[in-house]
């Protein structure tokens, strides 16, 4: 079973919409979480982190379920562009106490917002 | 301030050739990572450095390894190259603390042939 798992889609929604991204994670000492965000041959980029409280930036908002080792991404009124991949990412440390950690990423949601 | 760089931002290798890559991480960032992204996945774990040792490594076999520099900046190096190891080659910088964000450089672009 792979750390992370999320829906690769693609979804594709008109300007305007409203679209939901839903991603698992698989260990449970997962210690932070985040979403990205990766353009077509670019690499990826921090679009924000996920707290248990639940986060809002603008128009996202993101959802952290640690009983059900569930993450979401909500994005309010799509813009053109918003088109991207969207990667759930989960921060794990090999070592119990450490600040430091690996990246886990799951394979991507693509979301094409149209016209 | 200058995000991540990497060196060279496209690469063409033949199999069985060695390549070495290079990162230099945020100002004041003293650890680097090192993803590979194929085609269709997110990114994969390969090695960790933070303070100039090596504290985390992939699933990834021998052929691959890493260093940092007393600047942080890192090297990683791949020997006797198969067709399978063309991907997309990231680089992250980060400090350490809690929420551990990293930041990623453009990458390297390697085609193997």
């Amino acid at each position: 079973r792979k750390e992370v798992e999320q829906d690769p889609g693609p979804f594709n929604v008109p300007e305007g919409a409203t679209v939901a991204f839903n991603c698992t994670y698989s260990n449970s000492a997962s210690q932070s979480f985040f979403w990205y965000r990766q353009d077509c041959r670019k690499e990826p980029k921090l679009l924000m982190s996920v707290y248990s409280s639940g986060n809002e930036d603008g128009r996202f908002t993101a959802q952290l379920n640690r009983a059900s080792q569930y993450i979401s991404l909500l994005i309010r009124d799509s813009k053109l562009s918003d088109s991207a991949t969207y990667l759930c990412v989960v921060n794990m440390s090999p070592d119990r106490g450490s600040t430091l950690g690996r990246l886990y990423f799951g394979r991507g949601t693509q979301l094409t917002v149209w016209p | 301030d200058a995000g991540v760089t990497q060196s060279p931002t496209h690469l063409i290798k033949t199999r069985g050739q060695q390549v070495t890559l290079r990162c230099s991480p945020i100002s004041g960032h003293k650890s680097v990572s090192w993803y590979q992204q194929v085609l269709g996945q997110g990114p994969q774990f390969i090695f960790q450095y933070y303070e100039k040792e090596e504290r985390g490594r992939g699933n990834f076999p021998d052929r691959f390894s890493a260093r940092q520099f007393p600047n942080y900046s890192s090297e990683l190096n791949v020997n006797a190259l198969l067709l399978g190891d063309s991907a997309l080659y990231l680089c992250a910088s980060g400090r350490s603390g809690y929420s551990y964000e990293q930041y990623f450089g453009p990458g390297t672009r390697l085609t193997v042939t």
